[in-house]
């Protein structure tokens, strides 16, 4: 089955609005997390990864937040703009087995304006 | 080069005809990914490579699914015998070395689409 689940395949905010996108991972040993954007027809693109010896990392507009008791990751997305709208998916690597990376299968954003 | 270059762009082919799909990894970039994108899904790992040595092919769907890598840079994914269920995106990626367990950055190419008719 697939280790990387998304809680929401869509979603769907106002301009301006903040989003959040919450994913889940299946092995706790794994230590690494990127978040990946991708619009439509283009290549995904990493926005911001965590390791996992920190719950908590911010970049531009965009906090992503670990919690290693339940698995859960969340990928926040502050005053949103029409230019968010994609699809997110989180990632993992797999400490369990030699695959790179897993990733889920997506949240498409849509940012209305 | 700036980033990972992957060629054809698109690619029609009929049922039962080979297919070659090439990637031009990140100059200096040891490791190289080849990913499967379906449409609506999340890309899901073929074969990895890290210099000429392939070390992961566990993702390959199938014996008609073949990728090398000779002289460490480029690398090239072959569909033999092509199907319908072969029409996707396949994605090429390349990163620093000691990527696995690691986690360095991996960087995507724009992708060949593949289209079985």
């Amino acid at each position: 089955g697939e280790s990387v689940g998304l809680h929401l395949p869509t979603l769907s905010v106002q301009e301006g609005d903040s989003a959040v996108i919450k994913c889940t991972y299946s092995d706790s040993a794994s230590n690494y997390f990127p978040w990946y954007k991708q619009e439509l027809g283009k290549r995904p693109q990493l926005i911001i990864d965590i390791r996992s010896n920190m719950d908590k990392r911010q970049g531009q507009r965009v906090t992503v937040l670990l919690n290693k008791t339940v698995k859960h990751l969340s990928l926040q997305i502050a005053a949103t703009q029409p230019g968010d709208s994609a699809v997110y998916f989180c990632a993992e690597i797999l400490n369990s087995g030699n695959t790179p990376l897993v990733f889920g299968k997506g949240t498409r954003l849509s940012v209305i304006a | 080069g700036a980033g990972v270059s992957q060629s054809p762009r698109y690619k029609v082919a009929k049922r039962g005809q080979d297919v070659a799909l090439r990637c031009d990894p990140i100059s200096g970039h040891v490791s190289l990914f080849w990913y499967q994108q379906a449409l609506g899904q999340g890309p899901e790992f073929l074969t990895y490579f890290q210099n000429e040595a392939q070390l992961d092919k566990s993702g390959l769907p199938s014996d008609r699914f073949f990728a090398e890598r000779p002289e460490g840079s480029v690398s090239t994914l072959k569909i033999q015998r092509t199907q319908q269920e072969d029409s996707a995106v396949y994605l090429c990626a390349s990163s620093q070395p000691s990527f696995v367990r690691s986690g360095n950055t991996i960087y995507f190419g724009e992708g060949s689409w593949l289209t079985v008719v």
